[in-house]
């Protein structure tokens, strides 16, 4: 899997937008771009993922580069309870049964 | 709705114990499904995979196993727990040919 970095660490006030980049210059052509965050004490869990065009669900907005070799998650109206660690994730379609790779992540921290 | 479960949600071991951790998944058929650990302050490690009924990879050589009696129900043991094993256990699944995984609660475990 290509490897993504991450800020360690963002603050946010309640109620903006929270942008959250990802740089992952080695990405593949077929390789997609997964969100996922962990709420302190639970299961992380799945916010949205695309492949080249900008992708929008009822959680979060995901802008890819052109290139590729970036991408930002775009919480639009961040709440406190959108405090987490937000881990960016690169992998192959079909990439297998096998497990995802977590690496650090960014902890957003949304303040009132 | 697919829903997964864990349990028990806590656990507090003597070191030399035995172990069994429980998952189940509802709402799908032939997932695949997966153990986890994130040890306290550090990244999720993938531990178990299994793509089906009695088919299980192990990723980290450990004094822990897993098993898959059905089709959505996977199971991590261990015979002699030891103090490195404390952790947040979480279990994952995934339909076959997709990248994104869903997280159950998790068992958090304490070996003393």
């Amino acid at each position: 899997d290509a490897k993504t970095t991450q800020p360690p660490s963002m603050d946010c006030a309640e109620g903006r937008a929270a942008n959250l980049p990802c740089n992952h210059s080695t990405i593949s052509g077929n390789e997609y771009v997964y969100w996922y965050r962990q709420i302190h004490s639970q299961g992380p869990q799945y916010i949205i993922h695309g492949l080249k065009n900008n992708e929008t669900n009822e959680m979060a907005s995901l802008i890819i580069t052109e290139d590729r070799k970036s991408s930002t998650l775009i919480l639009p109206h961040a709440t406190l309870r959108d405090t987490a660690v937000y881990y960016c994730i690169v992998r192959p379609p079909g990439g297998g049964a096998d497990g995802l790779t977590f690496g650090k992540g960014t902890h957003l921290i949304i303040q009132p | 709705s697919q829903t997964i479960h864990q349990w028990p949600a806590t656990l507090v071991q003597p070191v030399g114990s035995p172990l069994s951790l429980e998952c189940t998944v509802e709402g799908t058929s032939n997932p695949n499904l997966y153990w986890y650990r994130q040890a306290a302050g550090r990244g999720l490690q993938l531990l178990f995979y299994s793509v089906g009924i009695g088919q299980i990879s192990s990723e980290v050589p450990q004094n822990l196993s897993a098993s898959r009696p059905q089709d959505r129900q996977f199971i991590l043991s261990s015979k002699k727990l030891l103090l490195s094993d404390s952790g947040f256990y979480l279990c994952a699944w995934s339909v076959g040919g997709l990248e994104t995984q869903y997280f159950g609660p998790g068992t958090r475990l304490l070996v003393l």
